[in-house]
């Protein structure tokens, strides 16, 4: 049973565009939803992460919308960079837990 | 700043030879995690640890084995190898979540094992 499921499995963006990763959870004992991008040949490193608490979370380009009812998140980059060409991972853990990942998103954004 | 820092970067094994894949991490952490990359198949856990000398089985434990005697060091094992452990291996290292910490994992570089 997977416990995150990630869509889409790619993403081609225009420069400039919206990207819009989403993911659905099945453990309602998780708390902690956080997001991981990753270049090729690098380990993932975290960009955003959100708590169950609040159903949005902004740092610059990048947002995390959060439902909890839904048990949905998603990540949304806005004015999509070429720079932003990456592996994005969701994941979602409790306390004391490792974090569980999704199956991955490649975004590929054209200049 | 080293980080969690994998050793070896690369290696290829024949099927039944076994190795051990070391992680080292100079952030203190209490809790490390061993995970597998496979393309399409995301980060799956294969083991993780919660402190000195305690492990845990993750989502693919099976074929592997850990060892936690340091807190700094995180040993990931293979006995047997086979064909189906070509992957990307990466450890990993966080604070537990808390006060003081967001529960962040940090990533090191990556292990890319191919077995033949």
């Amino acid at each position: 049973q997977q416990q995150v499921k990630q869509s889409p499995q790619s993403l081609i963006v225009q420069k400039g565009g919206i990207s819009i990763i989403n993911c659905a959870y099945e453990n309602t004992a998780f708390d902690y939803f956080p997001w991981y991008q990753q270049f090729p040949g690098k380990g993932p490193a975290l960009l955003i992460a959100i708590r169950p608490d609040v159903s949005e979370k902004k740092e610059g380009r990048f947002t995390i919308s959060f439902n909890k009812s839904a048990k949905q998140f998603s990540l949304h980059i806005m004015d999509s960079q070429p720079g932003d060409s990456a592996t994005y991972f969701c994941a979602a853990n409790q306390a004391g837990t490792a974090l569980i990942f999704g199956k991955g998103t490649t975004l590929s954004v054209s200049s | 700043n080293a980080g969690v820092t994998q050793t070896p970067k690369f290696r290829v094994l024949k099927t039944g030879q076994s190795m051990t894949l070391l992680c080292a991490q100079d952030m203190n952490h209490e809790y490390m995690y061993w995970y597998r990359q496979d393309p399409g198949m995301g980060l799956r856990l294969i083991h993780y640890s919660v402190g000195e000398g305690t492990t845990a089985k993750g989502e693919v434990p099976d074929g592997y084995n850990v060892s936690r005697l340091k807190k700094q060091n995180f040993l990931l094992g293979l006995e047997s190898a086979a064909p189906s452990q070509t992957s990307v291996y990466f450890c990993a290292s966080s604070y537990p979540r808390g006060e003081r910490a967001k529960g962040e994992a940090f990533f090191g570089q990556g292990t890319r094992l191919t077995v033949v």
